[in-house]
């Protein structure tokens, strides 16, 4: 199993440009998360899906877009990237079990490090 | 308001001694307690969880933690250290979802940096 897998692992943007971040997971999991991590910030929630078909916001979500194409697939969008943007992403994802009972850990993906000049 | 804090931005040990990171934490309910480790350039690595039970969890690579529920707190324990033990730890809270108890979300504390030398 690749467990999660971002694409790409690196992003350079201008000003104003959009692209969109991908993450799959291949564990079957319910739920999915995006965080953006910033020195001394610890890490931060975008957007997350507790289940395919629904989405709802974190702490950070203004400036992004999110959309669960299905049950592996959680993608996050820039529409028009801010140097605010600068970051370092991360995808995770949560098994399907109640959190009392297990399944209560996320896993993280490798990242995308993105720069918005 | 619902937090996590790791009231140090370092910590640093020498090969062989002891080390702990601290954590304490605010949350509504029953907290459901976490520990994750980054290494440069990677993702988060989940170490150890408390979610009920035994005030003592033990976690991968020798970790454990202690809860205490008193004084909010959560701290990472290692009995001895190692030099590649050196990474960046994460202590993260689980806040619940209204009227659910599958869904919620977790709250990351800044991160402490372990630096264990030789």
């Amino acid at each position: 199993n690749a467990g999660v897998t971002q694409t790409p692992k690196f992003q350079v943007l201008k000003t104003g440009q959009s692209m969109t971040l991908q993450c799959a997971q291949d564990m079957n999991h319910n739920s999915m998360y995006w965080y953006r991590q910033d020195p001394g910030m610890g890490l931060r929630l975008i957007y997350y899906s507790a289940s395919e078909g629904t989405t709802d916001k974190g702490e950070v979500p203004n400036g992004y877009n999110v959309s669960r194409l299905n049950k592996r697939e959680f993608s996050l969008r820039l529409e028009s990237a801010a140097p605010s943007q600068t970051s370092v992403y991360f995808c995770a994802s949560r098994g399907t079990g109640i959190w009392l009972a297990g399944g209560a850990e996320q896993f993280f993906g490798p990242g995308t490090r993105l720069t918005v000049l | 308001a619902q937090s996590v804090a790791q009231p140090e931005d370092q910590v640093n040990v020498a090969e062989g001694n002891p080390l702990t990171v601290k954590c304490t934490y605010s949350v509504s309910g029953n907290p459901y307690l976490f520990w994750y480790v980054q290494y440069p350039n990677r993702g988060l690595q989940f170490l150890l969880k408390y979610i009920t039970g035994d005030n003592l969890v033990k976690g991968s690579y020798g970790f454990e933690a202690e809860f205490n529920k008193s004084q909010t707190s959560f701290h990472l324990k290692k009995p001895s250290a190692l030099v590649s033990d050196s990474a960046l730890y994460f202590c993260a809270v689980r806040v619940p979802a209204l009227g659910s108890s599958n869904t919620g979300k977790l709250i990351f504390g800044q991160g402490t940096t372990l630096q264990v030398k030789p």
